[in-house]
């Protein structure tokens, strides 16, 4: 049974470039949170992906972007990268209507923005 | 606005001693929900909290939901070297999806 899994594991960009992050979810799940952990703190919520839509939002600007596909799976993508967009960032898998909500991360993508 | 408030920050303690964590929101929270991350690792569930005054204990880790059901504690009894990490809560207001995360608190256990 594979957990949550996340690519690519490393990336370096400049300021300005556009990333895609992609997300697969643990079996038998099908939401999909995203989350920007700056360095030092704790997980900020950037979205959540139900039924390939868009179900919730934290607070980022519009340069933040996502897809959920019919397998479930996620992708994130970020425009126009800034400086500050440099961060861990986490997937998170969940049952909508399970027993619990039991979050499941994946072991993120290290973003640097140069 | 809701936020959910974690301390310390910082715990240095010796091996075997005791290590507790403080969670608070100024809002009531529906549930809430700990981490735990190893340096370089990602958040690992340990438990949910749903009841007012609901306590629950994993071996050596208690955890309780306050009464008002706006602050929350995580208790490790004796530490050990392997409970070094940081400790997250993570609350959730009314039927929201969104999680709020703390700042979490760095455990450092010196053997």
């Amino acid at each position: 049974d594979a957990g949550v899994t996340q690519s690519p594991t490393h990336l370096i960009k400049t300021r300005g470039q556009q990333v895609t992050l992609r997300c697969s979810p643990k079996s038998g799940h099908d939401t999909v949170s995203w989350y920007q952990q700056a360095l030092g703190q704790g997980p900020q919520f950037i979205f959540q992906y139900y039924e390939e839509e868009e179900r919730q939002r934290g607070n980022f600007p519009d340069r933040f972007s996502g897809h959920q596909f019919p397998n479930y799976s996620s992708e994130l993508n970020v425009n126009a990268l800034l400086l500050g967009d440099s961060a861990l960032y986490l997937c998170a898998s969940t049952r909508t209507g399970g027993p619990t909500d039991t979050q499941y991360f994946g072991p993120g993508t290290r973003l640097t923005v140069l | 606005g809701q936020q959910v408030m974690q301390i310390p920050q910082y715990q240095h303690v010796q091996e075997g001693e005791d290590f507790t964590t403080y969670c608070n929101s100024s809002t009531t929270l529906s549930n809430i929900q700990w981490y735990k991350q190893r340096p370089g690792g990602h958040p690992v569930f340990l438990i949910q909290l749903v009841k007012s005054g609901e306590v629950k204990k994993q071996k050596r880790l208690t955890f309780q939901f306050g009464e008002a059901k706006k602050n929350s504690s995580l208790h490790i009894t004796a530490t050990q070297t392997t409970d070094v990490g940081t400790y997250f809560c993570a609350g959730r207001f009314g039927t929201g999806n969104q999680f709020y995360f703390g700042t979490g608190t760095s455990l450092t256990v010196i053997p």
